[in-house]
């Protein structure tokens, strides 16, 4: 089955960036997209794959994708953007719909 | 605009059936799914409906679990049959964007504990 892997945590100052990795298998023929979930609170998307930022997700969120792995970049990062955040895709290859790991942000 | 119910305490082998009202947009006309939670862990599919005839289940629930919608109540619906405990998560339903996209409206969820 298809697997994405995301680091378990990441750290960062308020006002730096962070950047979240996700990792796939020929990741770059997929159209990824990414969630954020706060504790207690249903995930909301902050970017697609296909259309970008959903509307009221700041700029300062950006995603890319170099064909192995994909990257979410949180620029300017503030305390509310502590969160889990989730990569996924569909696999066609499988026809199932696959979530990322999860990356658990620290905002220090 | 997404509104799950019908969770609750069952027994293994037991039965429930998930509901999903939908109050803003047809559900004839969207993509839809369920997504799990279980207690601190992350995020896991489950199933999508693409339309009455082609839906999608995630293996472990394949014959277990069943997806539908009553477009007259504009309801999304997961019958879920054979429940094990390792099926106690939260549950969402959420909307798909297009074929392959993201989940760009989600439910907040109802809670499915199976134990004896």
């Amino acid at each position: 089955s298809y697997v994405l892997t995301q680091p378990p945590s990441v750290s960062v100052a308020p006002g730096q960036t962070a950047r979240l990795t996700c990792v796939g298998s020929n990741l770059g023929s997929k159209s990824v997209h990414w969630s954020r979930q706060k504790p207690g609170q249903a995930p909301v998307l902050v970017v697609s794959g296909d259309s970008g930022r959903p509307s009221g997700i700041p700029e300062r969120f950006s995603a890319s994708n170099n064909g192995y792995t994909a990257t979410l970049t949180i620029s300017r990062v503030e305390a509310g953007d502590e969160a889990d955040y989730f990569c996924q895709v569909w696999d066609t290859t499988s026809d199932h719909y696959v979530f990322g790991t999860g990356t658990k942000v620290t905002v220090l | 605009q997404l509104v799950e119910s019908g969770g609750g305490l069952v027994q293994p082998g037991g039965s429930l059936r998930l509901s999903c009202a939908v109050s803003s947009f047809p559900v004839n006309s969207n993509y839809m799914g369920w997504v799990r939670q279980a207690p601190g862990k992350g995020l896991e599919w489950v199933s999508l409906l693409y339309s009455d005839r082609l839906t999608y289940h995630a293996d472990s629930m394949k014959a277990r679990f069943t997806v539908s919608r009553d477009t007259s109540r504009n309801t999304l619906y997961l019958q879920m049959n054979s429940l094990r405990v390792e099926d106690t998560a939260v549950y969402y339903c959420a909307r798909l964007q297009n074929w392959g996209g993201a989940f760009d409206v989600w439910g907040q969820g109802t809670m499915v504990t199976v134990s004896s």
